[in-house]
């Protein structure tokens, strides 16, 4: 297993376009999380899912903000009508459930979104 | 709702000297406590954590650090650091139940110097 995956990279996008991010998570993990850092800060919840279905949604995350984990698998957070201010890395992680032992998030190498 | 606090945003220190990165927590409940690593353009990295059992916890590249229930801390130590250690190292708690969603604290920049 290769770990958390996310695709793309980089984005760079004008505002009021749509954009689409992907997470391929560690395929043992049933849950999946999506954060929000921007500079100098630390990361920020936005959604959280057990297998298929999202469990929690921060207020971070706006009506513009939508995220699916079809079949439990991979995951996709789409950004409708971009803003400068969604600016920022977008973090997907993976875990087992709290109470294993190996207890613990494993993220992805993040895709960075820079709205102009 | 729980809280992390790193009150020191940048740490400069010299090659061979010891570290401590601080992170203080609030809770209600109780938690679980992470210390993460960020090199420059990319993910976060597990560096240790701490569910349960001895309150001293460390990890494979010589970091360690002790969950003080009493005073809520779980400091980040080094007796010597290298220069591959700069970095910036985020402390995070989750609950112990539920989402197990983590808070993380604002980060602290490692600057090691030559």
């Amino acid at each position: 297993d290769t770990g958390v995956s996310q695709d793309p990279r980089h984005k760079i996008t004008k505002r009021g376009q749509n954009v689409t991010f992907r997470c391929d998570p560690i395929s043992e993990h049933n849950r999946l999380y999506w954060y929000r850092q921007t500079l100098g800060q630390g990361p920020e919840f936005l959604t959280y899912f057990q297998n298929e279905a999202q469990l929690e949604k921060s207020r971070l995350l706006s009506d513009r903000f939508s995220a699916e984990r079809p079949k439990g698998s991979f995951s996709t957070l789409e950004i409708q009508r971009t803003e400068q201010g969604d600016s920022a890395m977008y973090l997907c992680a993976s875990s087992l459930d709290g109470r294993t032992l190996n207890y613990g998030y494993t993220f992805g190498s993040g895709t960075r979104l820079t709205v102009v | 709702a729980q809280s992390v606090t790193q009150l020191d945003s940048q740490v400069p220190v010299f090659e061979e000297a010891p570290v401590e990165l601080r992170c203080n927590y609030s809770s209600s409940v109780s938690v679980y406590l992470f210390w993460y690593v960020q090199y420059p353009n990319q993910g976060l990295q597990l560096l240790l954590k701490y569910l349960s059992g001895s309150t001293l916890v460390e990890s494979i590249n010589g970091f360690e650090a002790e969950f003080n229930k009493s005073q809520t801390s779980f400091h980040l130590r080094k007796p010597s650091v290298h220069i591959s250690d700069t970095a910036e190292y985020f402390c995070a708690v989750s609950r112990t139940s539920g989402t197990y969603k983590y808070i993380f604290g604002t980060g602290t920049r490692l600057k090691v110097l030559a």
